[in-house]
């Protein structure tokens, strides 16, 4: 066990919806990442955030946004959900921004 | 584009054989090279690293390879077991932006037969 926790393991959702995920990140850590994993495009780094803050950005869409709040857990708000959205969205976490990360299980997005 | 390329995609190899996955990258920023293990319905795990700085780093039967001037890396599984079927990862990343912003190969999906 890795001791990032995502929510919900599964979701199944129908185009147009919106849909929030959610990752409380390891004991200590204070930065968070969100990866989606896809058999079209691999793993992606999609955004970081450290401490509150957004530090990196990578492949992510403008119907997607995230944030990490005051307590560290981060959410992200996926919306205009297409079919080519289902993939398998990760999020890891690591004690600062240079240190290794560890992922947690992932939730698995079926857009319908 | 795809700025790590992994190979094979999969591989199958006998019980107590060598494993071995091939890496390669052209952006000679990246200074980090991890390689992840992933089982099904699980997220990926961190099983080695290594920094251009050395060219070869073992930990048990993982070792890794470096070669900086070709701009290639592979990972080396020993005595490989069945319990070693997954698919593994290579990356990339750069310590000047952020560790976490990892560039991942395709995968390999390695099985082990007993």
């Amino acid at each position: 066990d890795s001791g990032v926790t995502q929510t919900p393991k599964h979701l199944i959702t129908a185009t147009g919806q919106r849909v929030t995920l959610r990752c409380s990140p390891r004991s200590g850590d204070l930065s968070v990442y969100w990866y989606q994993q896809s058999l079209d495009q691999g793993l992606q780094f999609l955004i970081q955030y450290y401490n509150g803050e957004e530090r990196a950005k990578g492949n992510i869409l403008e119907r997607f946004s995230a944030q990490q709040f005051p307590d560290l857990h981060s959410e992200l708000n996926l919306s205009s959900l297409e079919l080519g959205d289902s993939a398998l969205y990760f999020c890891a976490s690591s004690r600062t921004a240079n240190e290794k990360l560890f992922f947690g299980s992932g939730t698995q997005l079926s857009v319908l | 584009q795809q700025q790590v390329k992994q190979s094979p995609q999969s591989l199958i190899v006998q019980k107590g054989g060598i494993s071995i996955i091939n890496c390669a990258y052209e952006n000679t920023a990246f200074d980090y090279f991890p390689w992840y293990q992933q089982f099904p319905g699980k997220g990926p795990a961190l099983l080695i690293a290594i920094r251009p700085d050395v060219s070869e780093k073992k930990e048990g039967r993982f070792t890794i390879s470096f070669n900086k001037s070709a701009k290639q890396f592979s990972l080396h599984i020993m005595d490989s077991q069945p319990g070693d079927s997954a698919t593994y990862f290579c990356a990339a990343s750069t310590r000047g932006s952020t560790l976490g912003r990892l560039y991942f190969g395709r995968g390999t999906q390695l099985t082990v037969w007993p």
